[in-house]
């Protein structure tokens, strides 16, 4: 199947740590991205990572890639309310012809 | 640099009638991608261009979607006629190339009555 997975709901309060996590569907996929979509915008390049790397720190983001069981995570530190919106993990297999496939997002809600 | 440009931002139209969306891509951008999202869902591809060439429009609905990009460079989706089905955020991307990293425009939410 073609279905990357996604938790729907994640609360987290100000100033913790949020973990977003994904599965995907394609062990030959080369790039897995992360983007936010904040209520009535478009989706915005958050960080992506390269299917022979493990780890990619970007300031406050972390993603980990563990391609044995094929899932993606998203670490946000010190997650503010400016976090708030849908995080989507998208994959691209292998092939100049190939989709980006997205999972059906996470909604963030951050907490006072 | 300037994003991807897209109009109108909203549209709010009857059954029936017809609708079309317009998407300027990041200049130098050789392709350039649709997408549909329905409420709660990721993105959906409907049609990619590189330059003026349709590389996969196989999720199109072509009996009433269409799309051009005649020149290589803006792009138009048309619906013609709209269904209710269709009400959903319209996304214009690009990117350098194929299977490059794409930016996405702010979309057209279309609400059809």
């Amino acid at each position: 199947g073609e279905d990357v997975e996604q938790s729907l709901f994640l609360s987290v309060r100000e100033g913790d740590s949020s973990v977003i996590n994904c599965t995907y569907t394609d062990s030959s996929s080369t790039y897995l991205y992360w983007y936010k979509q904040e209520p009535g915008a478009g989706l915005q390049l958050l960080t992506y990572i390269f299917s022979n790397m493990d780890m990619k720190q970007d300031q406050r983001l972390t993603v980990l890639l563990n391609k044995k069981d094929k899932h993606l995570s998203l670490r946000i530190a010190d997650t503010q309310t400016g976090d708030s919106a849908i995080y989507f993990c998208a994959e691209y297999p292998k092939g100049t012809a190939s989709k980006l496939t997205f999972g059906t997002g996470t909604r963030l809600q951050v907490t006072l | 640099e300037a994003g991807v440009a897209q109009s109108p931002r909203y549209k709010i139209i009857e059954k029936r009638q017809s609708v079309a969306f317009w998407c300027n891509p990041i200049s130098g951008h050789a392709t350039l991608y649709w997408y549909q999202q329905i409420l709660g869902q990721g993105p959906k591809l409907l049609i990619q261009f590189q330059n003026n060439g349709v590389v996969d429009d196989s999720q199109l609905p072509k009996d009433r979607f269409s799309a051009e990009r005649l020149k290589g460079v803006d792009s138009t989706l048309k619906i013609q006629p709209a269904k209710l089905e269709d009400s959903a955020v319209y996304l214009c991307a690009s990117s350098l190339g194929l299977a490059e990293t794409q930016y996405f425009g702010p979309g057209t939410r279309l609400l059809v009555l």
